[in-house]
């Protein structure tokens, strides 16, 4: 069975520091892994997706890795704001079709 | 494209009653999810859908759960009699399938269900 654990819990940093958020999955046989944002209340928005094949994908600030024979992957904040504090949660998917298997999310609060 | 959609956005009912949520999908996204997202922990698949059919649905109570996919397309999940640890929020997602590399999930923005 799957599992999806994340490290840290919650992080706060000061505006312009850049920032590693981890995430770790037990079955290294994922078909993908994908990165989502939570704001308080509302759903989940997707950052990036990681398909298996793939070591790593970039949009904006943002820059998500992908080690599947560790069973790793790592979401990196280049420049942080105040508009990125959020709750960050990963999700693998273990096969085509399969459902997504989330991490408890990291916190993150970036102090103006 | 439009989002997923999801009503209603609050619910509150006192335990034992009823509730149901609707979820309207991405047009044309051929698998949908219902998730419950307990406060501080991360979603929690309840049932998968692929069109009208039942893909995984092994973590849903089904004494007290249940849902449907008619036509395909959107969705109800229902709670009959509702207890106090089902509040959370409940998220729908969608997803492309059949042959479409990227599998990206996309979410409504959840029904957040209160039960005292």
């Amino acid at each position: 069975k799957q599992e999806v654990t994340q490290i840290p819990a919650a992080l706060s940093v000061p505006e312009g520091e850049n920032l590693v958020l981890n995430c770790s999955f037990t079955d290294s046989a994922i078909y993908n892994l994908q990165w989502f944002r939570q704001d308080p209340g509302k759903g989940l928005t997707s950052l990036l997706l990681i398909q298996s094949s793939q070591r790593e994908q970039t949009s904006g600030r943002l820059n998500a890795s992908l080690d599947k024979s560790s069973g790793r992957s790592t979401l990196y904040i280049a420049a942080s704001q105040p508009g990125d504090s959020a709750t960050y949660l990963c999700a693998v998917r273990g096969n085509y079709g399969q459902n997504f298997v989330f991490g408890p999310g990291t916190r993150l609060s970036v102090l103006p | 494209e439009a989002g997923v959609a999801q009503s209603p956005r609050y619910k509150i009912i006192e335990k034992r009653q009823s509730v149901a949520f609707w979820c309207n999908p991405i047009s044309g996204h051929a698998t949908l999810y219902w998730y419950q997202q307990i406060l501080g922990q991360g979603p929690k698949l309840l049932i998968q859908f692929q069109n009208n059919g039942v893909v995984d649905d092994s973590q849903l109570p089904k004494d007290r759960f249940s849902a449907e996919r008619l036509k395909g397309v959107d969705s109800t999940l229902k709670i009959q009699p509702a207890k106090l640890e089902d509040s959370a929020v409940y998220l729908c997602a969608s997803s492309l399938e059949f042959g479409q590399r990227t599998t990206e999930a996309f979410f409504g923005q959840g029904t957040r269900l209160t039960v005292v």
